[in-house]
């Protein structure tokens, strides 16, 4: 059956980076393009930005234009989300989804950003 | 950029009850919404795709309708296991995505 596996929680201080791992399991990575969406505690979610798993392209949104980068390891069958210069305002649960229109969905990463 | 307002944010039900729940967007955007579920710990499942599609495997109880601005997801007889938090996806800005703020549906 069709899976993502996402990497654990993390704790970073102000500045860092982060990268979040989602190893897709039940289907070949490149056959779907790939989401990243955050939701931030008592917010609702947010689409961070998109990879074609098969050619590389990427685009995201404009309010993490600079800091985000998504990016894939077709041999590993997984995909990433690094986001640079954290602030607590990045502390959230991070998403993984499968496909145009987001079948399936990893079961989240908490990123929490404190000094 | 296309704004989804989900509404309400909460309810309170009874088991058996009937439960709606409405997204409106910004502007058109034909039938292209999803409906999902999400416990606690879990991963969000799609209940609902295109406005009105039955994801494989859901329950008939759960019905998608709308298109265009107006969308909405009805629970007929709200069962245990379906208190939880709803929310919905447009993607008619593909690929960008924005969702609706999630509605809790708890036990009355």
């Amino acid at each position: 059956q069709v899976q993502l596996v996402q990497s654990g929680a993390e704790v970073k201080k102000p500045g860092a980076s982060v990268k979040v791992s989602c190893k897709a399991s039940g289907y070949t990575l490149t056959d779907f393009v790939m989401h990243w969406v955050r939701q931030a505690p008592g917010q609702r979610l947010e689409w961070m930005g998109w990879i074609d798993a098969d050619k590389g392209n990427t685009k995201y949104s404009q309010r993490f234009q600079g800091r985000v980068t998504i990016t894939r390891d077709t041999s590993a069958g997984t995909a990433y989300m690094e986001l640079s210069s954290l602030t607590s305002e990045d502390t959230a649960v991070y998403y993984c989804s499968r496909g145009i229109i987001g079948d399936y969905w990893g079961l989240g990463t908490l990123v929490t950003v404190s000094s | 950029d296309i704004q989804m307002t989900q509404s309400p944010s909460s309810l309170s039900a009874s088991v058996g009850d009937r439960v709606t729940i409405t997204c409106r967007a910004s502007q058109g955007i034909r039938n292209d919404v999803n409906w999902y579920q999400h416990k606690p710990g879990k991963a969000p499942k799609r209940l609902i795709f295109s406005a009105s599609g039955l994801q494989s495997g859901v329950p008939s109880r759960f019905s998608g309708s709308g298109s265009g601005t107006e969308f909405t997801l009805t629970i007929t007889s709200l069962q245990p296991e379906d208190f939880a938090t709803y929310f919905c996806l447009q993607h008619n800005s593909y690929p960008t995505w924005t969702f609706g703020q999630g509605t809790k549906v708890e036990i009355k």
